[in-house]
């Protein structure tokens, strides 16, 4: 099975900073793998599909980035509704697989 | 507007089984996966497997093999998640979450799009 890290587990930051949470896969998925945004008590939000297609309705602050192993989920300007928590998914195995998540504090 | 509803909380007593459904309503069932996952409390996100109504192909997490079935009723566009002999680990909300899929039957890559609104199995 392919395992999925996501670091940093969490992540302090302030309203309008720009933060990088990554994700690294145990071998190469090419660009399979999608972001996740999760708000407490409610199921995840698809943020990103395939690496670094913004899905739709998604504000373009959101970005996703890589390929292979290593893949980056950036936002730019948070805002305050971004303090929540991400996960990344791959899709390339027959046995899909996530993060462990990453969770984005007020500082 | 597509929407997965899943039915009611469960309690259930260790040993039991669970069967939770997801009825796909505003959209094609037939041709997207039907992807279930779980998050026990104040932990992440567990794949457990996914159904592909259209060519009936059915995959599960190696974990839960032998415990876990997912079928499809394609007549009321329902998918159904039975899980046997449940542990206190079990204890989770458990998701549905649609998948668009290729012609050939894998993913196309589009994420998983729609989610149903989760349903508490506490294992008692």
């Amino acid at each position: 099975d392919i395992q999925m890290t996501q670091s940093p587990s969490s992540l302090s930051a302030s309203v309008g900073d720009r933060v990088t949470i990554t994700c690294r896969a145990s071998q190469s998925i090419s660009t399979n793998l999608n972001w996740y945004q999760q708000k407490p008590g409610k199921a995840p939000k698809l943020l990103i599909y395939a690496a670094f297609n913004l899905q739709n309705g998604v504000p373009s602050r959101f970005s996703g980035s890589g390929s292979g192993t290593d893949f980056t989920l950036t936002i730019s300007r948070l805002q305050p509704e971004d303090f929540v928590t991400y996960y990344c998914q791959q899709s390339h195995s027959r046995s899909y697989s996530f993060g462990q998540g990453t969770k984005l504090q007020i500082k | 507007q597509v929407q997965l509803a899943q039915s009611g909380a469960e309690v259930k007593k260790p040993g039991s089984s669970v069967k939770v459904s997801c009825r796909v309503s505003g959209g094609t069932f037939r041709t997207y996966g039907i992807n279930w996952v779980r998050q026990a409390p104040g932990q992440g996100l567990e794949w457990l497997g996914e159904i592909i109504p259209l060519f009936g192909t059915v995959k599960t997490a190696q974990k839960f093999q032998g415990r876990l079935t997912i079928t499809a009723d394609t007549s009321t566009g329902t998918a159904y998640l039975d899980l046997s002999s449940l542990r206190s680990e079990d204890t989770a909300v458990y998701y549905c979450a649609r998948e668009a899929v290729s012609s050939s039957g894998f993913s196309a890559q589009y994420g998983m799009d729609v989610w149903g609104q989760g349903t508490t199995v506490i294992v008692s």
